[in-house]
């Protein structure tokens, strides 16, 4: 069964600095890890999703990686904004079974 | 293009009383999923629907819940007998699912449960 993890569950950090957040998982069979931001009060809105045989996603500013030997995923959020404040959450799901396992997520305040 | 879209946004219920929430996937997705989000559990896997395949009902937490997806397109959960502890945030999300090629879910922005 799948478990993730994250740490921590709150993270605070000054306006235009580059920081990185951490997702663990247990099973390495894992297929897919997707990583989303939630605003308080909404829904989720995906950021990146990598598949087992990718070892990094880029978007904008954002940028995932996943090393399945060791069970962690990283997302490094670079040159950080008051607007990136919300919480993170990660989720992988593995092969052949498409549902999502959640971590518990990290909120993040960027402080202008 | 429209998003995954969600109805009521809010439901307030007496304890006892059945509900029913609908879900419309972004179109042409052959997967939908149903989670729920609550305090202390975090977020939850309840039903996943593949295209005509039977339904992966496996995190569905009682007999009183269940989920039909019509035409392959919309989904309703329906909740008999509420209970508080049914009370969360109810979210659907879709995806292109396995025949599509991408396992990148959508979400929409949930309908929130309140027993009373």
């Amino acid at each position: 069964k799948q478990e993730v993890t994250q740490i921590p569950a709150a993270l605070s950090v000054p306006e235009g600095e580059n920081l990185v957040l951490n997702c663990s998982f247990t099973d390495s069979a894992i297929y897919n890890l997707q990583w989303f931001r939630q605003d308080p009060g909404k829904g989720l809105t995906s950021l990146l999703l990598i598949q087992s045989s990718q070892r990094e996603q880029t978007s904008g500013r954002l940028n995932a990686s996943l090393d399945k030997s060791s069970g962690r995923s990283t997302l490094y959020i670079a040159a950080s904004q008051p607007g990136d404040s919300a919480t993170y959450l990660c989720a992988g799901g593995n092969f052949g079974n498409e549902k999502l396992t959640f971590g518990t997520g990290t909120r993040l305040t960027i402080i202008p | 293009g429209a998003g995954v879209s969600q109805s009521p946004s809010n439901k307030v219920t007496e304890k006892g009383k059945d509900v029913e929430l609908r879900c419309d996937p972004i179109s042409g997705h052959t997967a939908l999923y149903w989670y729920r989000q609550s305090l202390g559990q975090g977020l939850e896997f309840l039903i996943y629907f593949q295209g005509n395949s039977a339904p992966d009902k496996s995190g569905l937490p009682s007999d009183r819940f269940s989920a039909e997806r019509t035409g392959g397109s919309v989904s309703t959960l329906t909740i008999q007998r509420t209970q508080q502890e049914d009370s969360a945030v109810y979210l659907c999300a879709s995806s292109l699912g396995p025949s599509g090629g991408s396992y990148e879910q959508y979400f929409g922005p949930g309908t929130r449960l309140t027993v009373t």
